[in-house]
């Protein structure tokens, strides 16, 4: 089945820098790869998401970028701010609206 | 976006009780629903997928006789917990997608178990 690396487990940024989190999957049939933000004891937020067929995207300060032969893809936060101080998992399923696998997660911690 | 509640969000029991623990999607029809399982500070992990009007499919190592998983309509899949013990303590979360196909998972608010 899947397997989903996710590096590095925690992060600390000083406001405003960036910050760049990676993932790398296993199973060459994955097509879909969201990224959750999760704060304590609350739900995963989708943050953004990229599909097989597409090697980037950008939301305002989040982008993620995919690389299907290397089988490896990345967050990055430009200009972090203390808000973004979360939890932050990757995930790959096979298609859109299957079962996520989830990376173990890296804690952000932006200080200002 | 879509709305999945789940409840309770919270419930502490003793040792050798059964907890349900119901997830709703609120306006959109769930065809298929997804249990996981998070610990302090970890991942999220798979325990079961949920099909409507079918037997649930279990992920390797989770116990299906322990953890009862009914998705009897298109909008509750209910996870039964059942006599439970502290090692069943966590934070468990289900997910959704609507019945067409529709490109993001939509997550409830969670249940944080408490087993005496």
């Amino acid at each position: 089945g899947e397997n989903v690396e996710q590096h590095p487990s925690t992060l600390s940024v000083q406001e405003g820098d960036s910050a760049v989190i990676k993932c790398t999957y296993s199973d060459s049939a994955s097509n879909y790869f969201p990224w959750y933000k999760q704060e304590l004891g609350k739900r995963p937020q989708l943050i953004i998401d990229i599909r097989s067929n597409v090697g980037e995207k950008k939301d305002q300060r989040i982008a993620v970028t995919l690389n299907k032969t290397a089988k490896h893809f990345s967050l990055h936060i430009t200009e972090t701010q203390p808000e973004d101080s979360a939890v932050y998992f990757c995930a790959a399923s096979k298609q859109a609206g299957t079962a996520l696998i989830f990376g173990k997660g890296t804690t952000l911690s932006v200080s200002s | 976006g879509a709305v999945v509640s789940q409840h309770p969000s919270r419930v502490i029991c003793k040792s050798g009780t059964s907890v349900k623990i119901e997830c709703r999607s609120l306006d959109f029809q769930a065809t298929t629903m997804f249990w996981y399982r998070q610990f302090p500070k970890k991942s999220l992990m798979l325990m079961a997928t949920s099909n409507e009007g079918s037997k649930a499919t279990y992920e390797q190592g989770v116990e299906k006789d322990k953890f009862l998983i009914n998705h009897a309509s298109l909008t509750l899949s209910t996870l039964t917990v059942t006599s439970a013990h502290p090692e069943d303590s966590s934070f468990y979360i289900c997910s959704a997608r609507d019945r067409q196909p529709n490109e993001k998972l939509f997550f409830g608010s969670g249940t944080q178990l408490s087993v005496l």
